[in-house]
Formats: C-alpha cells, structure tokens, sequence
C-alpha cells in the first residue's frame, strides 16, 4: 500500500498566485485532514473532512479551501498565495476520527515557498 | 482535547534509555493517550497508544499511572537514528473531538 501520497513535493508560487495542493490516500480511511508546520514549529490544523462531502475548518482556514468528493482524494487549494503561507503541508489520514484508538497517518509534505 | 504540557527539548547519548513525560491533568474518561515521532523533513509517525497502565510494542513502552493525569514515553537504549520530535496527544472517539491538535513536542537530541 503507498499509505497517503502528496504531490508536489516542492513547489515555488509567485504572491498571488493560486495553486492544489494534492492528496490521496489507498486506505480506504473517512477522516482525512492537512495540517501546515512553520520551521521549528508544531502542527497546525487547517481544515478536515470525516468522510465524502464533509468538510470543517481547523485551527488556521483563512487563505485555504478544500473540498472531499471522494474518499481517496482531499486536495487544498490556495486562492491567492501570500509569503505567510510559507509553510510545509502535511495531510493526515485516519480510520475514524483521531485521538481515539485510530491513529493518524501522514504524508511526507509539500514544502511551498511563495516569494 | 486535553490540554498537553511535555519538555521542549531533551538530551541522551547512545545506549541510554530515554523518558519522555507527559502531563495532562484535564484527561477525560474516554480519552487516550497517544505518541508521535517526526524526522525531519518527514510527516509524524505513529509511535505507540495506550489508555491505562502499560503498552509495549517493538518501538517504545508507555506507561500510564492510575490517574492518568500523566504518562511517560520510554524508549530503550537509543541510537542516533531516534534524533527526532516527539508529541504527545490525548483525545477520544467521540463526535466532538474531531480537530486534533498538536503541540509542540519535545525534540530529542541523541549525541554519539
């Protein structure tokens, strides 16, 4: 199983500039989510689903949308890209919902730099 | 989610077995308790879980006193390559506890 695969793994955005960030996992998991971590930093939430068409916003939503039309797939779309977004992306996958008996599962990240 | 408290930062040299401590006072009954491990330039790995007294497996051992205001991270006689950030979180199954939150961690500094 390849687990949760992210695409790019590196990626360079002009200010304003928009772009997907991709996710997908093979787990067959409901609860997915991406969480962004600053140099130096712990993770912060930036948005989740507990399943197919089900979405909520984390910690830090502001300049991120997503949307969960399948189970596999949970893509990150940043509108208009802004040097704060700076950031390594990680998504998350978990059999139900986290914390409990069902551990996360992560990806390896999509470093972004927007200058 | 319970609100986590664990050392920013530790050090240990090769062979050493290491504790990692963990406090978290406003556990609730059907939270539980579990560790993380993140290599740099990598996401988190699941390390291990455990709800009260003790957990082993192949990686690390947990043990949870009975008030389970706390628990503590054991790994045995580490080596260079367990250099990493370890976080701990407590949280539960239920409907309401679905944005898990991380903390900081505690990162592990392992010298020769």
């Amino acid at each position: 199983n390849a687990g949760v695969t992210q695409t790019p793994k590196f990626q360079v955005l002009k200010t304003g500039q928009s772009m997907t960030l991709q996710c997908a996992q093979d787990m067959n998991h409901e609860y997915m989510s991406w969480y962004r971590q600053d140099p130096g930093m712990g993770l912060r939430l930036i948005h989740y689903s507990v399943g197919a068409g089900i979405t909520d916003q984390g910690e830090v939503p502001n300049g991120y949308n997503v949307s969960r039309s399948t189970t596999e797939d949970f893509p990150l779309r940043l509108l208009s890209a802004a040097p704060s977004q700076t950031s390594v992306y990680f998504c998350a996958s978990s059999q139900g919902t986290p914390g409990g008996r069902s551990p996360l599962h992560f990806g390896n990240g999509t470093r972004l730099t927007v200058t | 989610l319970a609100k986590t408290t664990q050392p920013i930062s530790m050090d240990s040299y090769e062979g050493q077995e290491v504790n990692i401590t963990c406090s978290h006072n406003n556990i609730a009954t059907n939270d539980y308790i579990t560790w993380y491990q993140q290599f740099p330039s990598q996401g988190p790995r699941f390390i291990i879980q455990g709800y009260k007294t003790k957990v082993t497996n192949e990686v690390a051992s947990l043990f949870i006193p009975a008030d389970r205001k706390s628990s503590t991270l054991s790994l045995p006689r580490v080596s260079l390559s367990d250099t990493a950030v370890y976080y701990c979180l407590v949280g539960d199954e239920g409907t309401g506890r679905r944005a898990l939150t991380f903390g900081s961690g505690t990162r592990l500094q392992v010298q020769p």
